[in-house]
């Protein structure tokens, strides 16, 4: 069954610091990925998204992603966070299903 | 354009009761999604409907557990004789097309429930 794993439970930042947030998934055939982001006391909104083309994925909010298929990543970047940016991130994947990770929680300090 | 609404936000029950979840997705979206998140967990799908169909409900227990989408109204979410393990926050989304096609979940801000 396809799986999404993200290995960043918990990330606590400074602002101003670069941004990356892991995403593997299991499943080796075409897949479409997604980030979702959460921010306190609100619901999910999409991020970005990859379903073909070129691999590095721009978002909102200056968020982008890479997919590196030999990898089956897609890893979520952000070159200079901002304490705004403080809320839980999941990346999900879908082949028939979408299939989220257990999400990273996200603290930016001021 | 209304986004995706859901009632109530935060529901109280007590063990055995009812709870019924409400749905109404984006105007224009014919399909909506059921997801549960655990404390601590990600959301794990429960269950996906088209108007007046259930397409894909592998993700729901087998018992107590029931959605449908009629055809005039919000799609609901019903668990009857709650347990305290049920209580979780539980999303919907929608979207204009299926899960074949390549376009987007958009998600409700979710229900809370508690299970006393």
């Amino acid at each position: 069954a396809q799986s999404v794993s993200q290995h960043n439970h918990h990330v606590i930042l400074s602002e101003a610091a670069s941004l990356e947030l892991g995403c593997n998934y299991s499943y080796g055939g075409t897949v479409n990925l997604f980030w979702y982001v959460q921010y306190p006391g609100q619901h999910l909104q999409l991020l970005l998204k990859y379903f073909s083309g070129d691999p590095l994925v721009k978002g909102i909010k200056g968020f982008e992603a890479e997919f590196i298929k030999s990898k089956f990543s897609f890893n979520l970047r952000k070159p200079s966070v901002q304490w705004s940016d403080t809320a839980e991130y999941f990346c999900a994947v879908r082949d028939d299903k979408i299939i989220f990770g257990k999400g990273t929680r996200l603290h930016i300090l001021p | 354009n209304a986004g995706v609404m859901q009632n109530p936000r935060h529901l109280v029950r007590r063990r055995g009761q009812e709870a019924r979840l409400r749905c109404s997705p984006m105007k224009g979206h014919s399909h909506v999604y059921w997801y549960r998140q655990l404390p601590e967990e990600g959301l794990k799908f429960m269950v996906y409907l088209q108007k007046e169909n259930i397409i894909d409900e592998s993700g729901m227990p087998k018992e107590r557990f029931s959605a449908e989408f009629p055809k005039e109204g919000p799609s609901i979410l019903r668990i009857q004789q709650v347990v305290r393990g049920d209580s979780a926050a539980y999303f919907c989304a929608s979207s204009p097309l299926g899960t074949g096609s390549t376009d987007t979940q958009y998600f409700g801000p979710g229900t809370r429930l508690t299970v006393l």
